[in-house]
């Protein structure tokens, strides 16, 4: 299946909170998984990105933990603030194609 | 502001219509990527440009054609266009021809009427 399940599709969490966005995938031939991150109007950003040969990676206040053996992987953002209110996608890599989830809008109140 | 722009930032047309859109990557980077964004399907990859060659197909529908010129700027062609080619459109570039690290464009907004 070349697909990236992304979830949940909205979140809202208080400023400081951390949120936790998750995605699962079924194909094991994808081999780098980026985060990207895009406000209304713009295009969308590189935010963080990991390889399946590790676990865990942080860029900030962004970290991404790979499980490779649930072919699951997250994105948390500590001390979570009202400008990180956007959409965010995770994203893998199979046969020189980058496929993206669906998105999660998240909403950071102040 | 990412350093790949996009023309126009809107177009409104008709179906049955042909329209071209155009990027310009990065200054030094090699690949064009273009993507559709729409409600229902997502970010969706069409098709990748290395250096002038086509280098990675996806979604892209026969209608629907791209080139990467000597000056390594882009345009994606739409034609016979239908309601439903209605969305956004996203020229990215990178350095290289790994897919990784893509800057993307602002954008050109389609609405075919």
């Amino acid at each position: 299946q070349q697909q990236v399940k992304q979830s949940p599709q909205s979140l809202i969490v208080q400023k400081g909170g951390i949120p936790i966005i998750n995605c699962a995938y079924e194909n094991t031939a994808f081999d780098y998984f980026p985060w990207y991150q895009q406000f209304p109007g713009k295009g969308p950003a590189l935010l963080i990105a990991i390889r399946p040969d590790v676990s865990e990676k942080k860029e900030g206040r962004f970290t991404i933990s790979f499980n490779k053996s649930a072919k699951q992987f997250s994105l948390h953002i500590m001390d979570s603030q009202p400008g990180d209110s956007a959409t965010y996608f995770c994203a893998a890599r199979w046969e020189d194609k980058i496929i993206f989830g669906k998105g999660t809008r998240l909403h950071i109140l102040p | 502001d990412s350093g790949v722009t996009q023309t126009p930032k809107h177009l409104i047309t008709a179906t049955g219509q042909r329209v071209t859109l155009r990027c310009s990557p990065r200054s030094g980077d090699l690949s064009v990527y273009w993507y559709q964004q729409s409600l229902d399907q997502g970010l969706q990859f069409l098709i990748q440009y290395y250096n002038g060659e086509e280098r990675a197909k996806g979604n892209i529908l026969e209608r629907f054609s791209a080139q990467q010129f000597p000056d390594l700027h882009s345009e994606l062609n739409l034609s016979s266009l239908e309601l439903g080619d209605s969305a956004l459109y996203f020229c990215a570039s990178s350095p290289r021809d790994s897919q990784e690290t893509q800057y993307f464009g602002p954008g050109t907004r389609l609405l075919v009427l």
